[in-house]
């Protein structure tokens, strides 16, 4: 494709639904993360991933997130029993290398729980 | 944790005038970089500096970056209604692809 996209663009759900973000990365792009960012932050790091491997998920912040990809393209940030405190953009980057990494952002997802 | 810290945090300017953006960071890094965000493109990537560089050019973007006092600026020459954004720099940690950002520069332009 020709960038990164990411479904839902916007998440409404009720404090301890489970919701399921999804990133389609660029094609062919080996590293891919995930950030959320807070109105008014930057991005906070949550997980990175090279082709299926998760290399890196010191970022999430409770055990009720989990993140995966498991063909090494597609990605899905899953979210159990929604906090308030979970409201964010949930944004996805990917990047053709795995160092010194231009890294080129889908839209988001921009999660409100109720 | 934010490895790079932007200022001013808001800017407003008249178009056609330079806008100069300046960040700090914490650790070592042997890069840095800065993205730009409107609501309309979201994040964009505008420019990587080595830590062996000192200036780097991009059309009418400039950015320097001083290892020895750990910062870095963004200067947009010829500011247009269209430059108006939230922008960030970010650097990596140790690992060299987990890139800590700052809170952002919000930059308006006045037409």
């Amino acid at each position: 494709g020709a960038g990164v996209s990411q479904s839902p663009r916007y998440k409404v759900a009720k404090r301890g639904q489970d919701v399921a973000l999804r990133c389609d990365p660029i094609s062919g792009h080996v590293s891919l993360f995930w950030y959320q960012q807070a109105l008014g932050q930057g991005p906070e790091f949550l997980t990175y991933f090279q082709n299926e491997a998760q290399l890196d998920k010191s970022g999430l912040p409770s055990d009720r997130f989990f993140a995966e990809r498991p063909e090494g393209s597609v990605s899905t940030l899953k979210i159990q029993r929604t906090q308030q405190e979970d409201s964010a953009v949930y944004l996805c980057a990917s990047s053709s290398r795995t160092t010194d990494n231009e890294q080129f952002f889908g839209p988001g997802t921009r999660l409100t729980v109720l | 944790s934010q490895q790079g810290e932007e200022d001013p945090q808001a800017l407003s300017i008249q178009e056609g005038e330079n806008a100069t953006m300046n960040c700090s960071y914490k650790t070592s890094i042997n890069n840095l970089q800065w993205y730009r965000q409107n609501s309309g493109r979201g994040l964009v990537h505008l420019i990587l500096i080595r830590s062996n560089e000192r200036e780097k050019h991009s059309g009418r973007l400039r950015v320097t970056l001083d290892t020895s006092k750990k910062s870095s600026s963004l200067l947009i020459t010829a500011s247009r209604a269209a430059d108006t954004a939230s922008y960030f720099c970010a650097g990596p940690m140790d690992s060299n692809y987990q890139l800590i950002w700052g809170a952002g520069t919000k930059l308006i332009i006045k037409p």
